[in-house]
């Protein structure tokens, strides 16, 4: 089992582009998560999802948007990038016991 | 919201002494989550406490739930450099609240 894939590992991208960070799971798990980490920071929560064709918001949605059309993958899509949007992003998935397991992440740089 | 708090934010350990980090919750939780980050890494599960007053060990380190289930704790004993990272809790049922971290370095 691969458990969580992420990717791009690494993009750099310029102000105004977009992109997708894409997450995929073989775990079978309803809930996954994305989730970003600034420089010497905790996580804050972007979006989550409870199964497929379920979404909602974290505590940072602005500028972010996902779907989920399938259990094993969830999208983040970055429409108009910007500086404050540099950053590590690490998708999870929770089992039934809420132990969070994360993907390698991917390093974003906006310039 | 809730909002979980870690001290101290950075730790420095000389190799074999032992140290605690605390976790700080402004609600009370059904349960927390201890998990460790190293440098360039990934963030990893390391317990789930579920219990009022519940204390857990693994090897070195041991885990506490306070008595009210707003508090947590990590005493790692005898550091070793494999130690290095971030500690983060996180609480609370399947919308985790993430700390900000106890990040740990060891001289040796």
């Amino acid at each position: 089992n691969a458990g969580v894939t992420q990717t791009p590992k690494f993009r750099i991208l310029k102000i105004g582009q977009s992109m997708t960070l894409q997450c995929t799971q073989d775990m079978n798990h309803n809930y996954m998560y994305w989730y970003r980490q600034d420089p010497g920071m905790g996580l804050k929560l972007i979006y989550y999802s409870v199964g497929a064709g379920i979404t909602d918001k974290g505590e940072v949605p602005n500028g972010y948007n996902v779907s989920r059309s399938t259990t094993e993958d969830f999208p983040l899509r970055l429409e108009l990038a910007a500086p404050s949007q540099t950053s590590v992003y690490f998708c999870a998935t929770t089992s039934s016991s809420y132990e969070q397991y994360f993907g390698p992440g991917t390093r974003l740089t906006v310039t | 919201g809730q909002q979980v708090m870690q001290i101290p934010q950075y730790q420095h350990v000389q190799e074999g002494e032992d140290f605690t980090t605390y976790c700080n919750s402004s609600t009370t939780l059904s349960n927390i989550q201890w998990y460790k980050q190293r440098p360039g890494g990934h963030p990893v599960f390391l317990i789930q406490l579920v219990k009022s007053g519940e204390v857990k060990k693994q090897k070195r380190l041991t885990f506490q739930f306070g008595e009210a289930k707003k508090n947590s704790s990590l005493h790692i004993t005898a550091t070793q450099t494999t130690d290095v990272g971030t500690y983060f809790c996180a609480g609370d049922d399947y919308k985790l609240s993430f700390g900000a971290g106890t990040t740990v370095t060891v001289r040796a």
